[in-house]
């Protein structure tokens, strides 16, 4: 099965702070992406990386930085955290490559944060 | 770009009843339409998922219809049963995009014992 590991399911943070969201998997995945959910706007996509140290914005890359220093790890940065930025935020991993199988992510539980 | 519409937002069905949700595209390019559905506490997890060449596809109770010509497609759960409450997302892609998927907004699926 795959696995994505996310480091934190709760976060409570102030204003200003900077703050760091992990995530591992351990599927060998190429690609893996960070997604911001919030009720009634689904799934919207901040970053999204295919390779190590290689990344894309997303739609909302505003006040957020990533990180992927190895092919398994993925990090979101929040560099001054605002209370906008009260969410959960989901990790996911996917396959590079031809076939069925590329389209399909597989999510981490999730990491809800607050920003106060 | 592309935009993916998902209804409705709250969907509340008898235990044993069928449920359906819809979903319409806008890009004429998209051929891959999966759906997720997220349990609480968890993150969101592929159930089913239809390619352009097919019309439909079905799962056990659970089946997708695609109607390219209209740009949309539905999620249809038979004999709901108390585990099927969750959050369904519809999202489109073109393939060979090889990583975004387009994310309708989601629904909340309530099953009323």
């Amino acid at each position: 099965d795959v696995k994505v590991t996310q480091s934190s399911r709760y976060l409570v943070k102030r204003t200003g702070e900077k703050v760091f969201l992990e995530c591992v998997q351990d599927m060998d995945h190429e690609n893996m992406f960070w997604y911001r959910q919030d009720p009634g706007l689904g799934l919207r996509l901040i970053y999204f990386s295919y390779d190590v140290k290689m990344k894309e914005k997303g739609d909302i890359p505003e006040g957020y930085s990533v990180s992927r220093e190895k092919k398994e790890r993925f990090s979101l940065i929040l560099e001054s955290a605002s209370t906008n930025q009260t969410s959960m935020y989901l990790c996911a991993s996917s396959l590079w490559g031809s076939g069925d199988s590329k389209n399909i992510q597989y999510f981490g539980a999730g990491t809800r944060l607050s920003v106060l | 770009g592309e935009n993916v519409e998902q209804h409705p937002s709250t969907l509340s069905v008898q235990e044993g009843d069928s449920a359906v949700i819809k979903c319409t595209y806008s890009d004429s390019a998209s051929n891959y339409f999966p759906w997720y559905k997220q349990e609480l506490g968890k993150g969101p997890q592929l159930i089913i998922d239809i390619r352009s060449n097919v019309g439909e596809k079905k799962d056990q109770r659970i089946a997708v219809t695609l109607n390219k010509t209209a740009k949309h497609f539905s999620l249809h759960i038979t004999e709901t049963q108390p585990e099927d409450s969750a959050v369904y997302f519809c999202a489109a892609s073109e393939s060979d995009s090889n990583y975004q998927l387009i994310w309708g907004a989601g629904t909340k699926l309530i099953i009323k014992p």
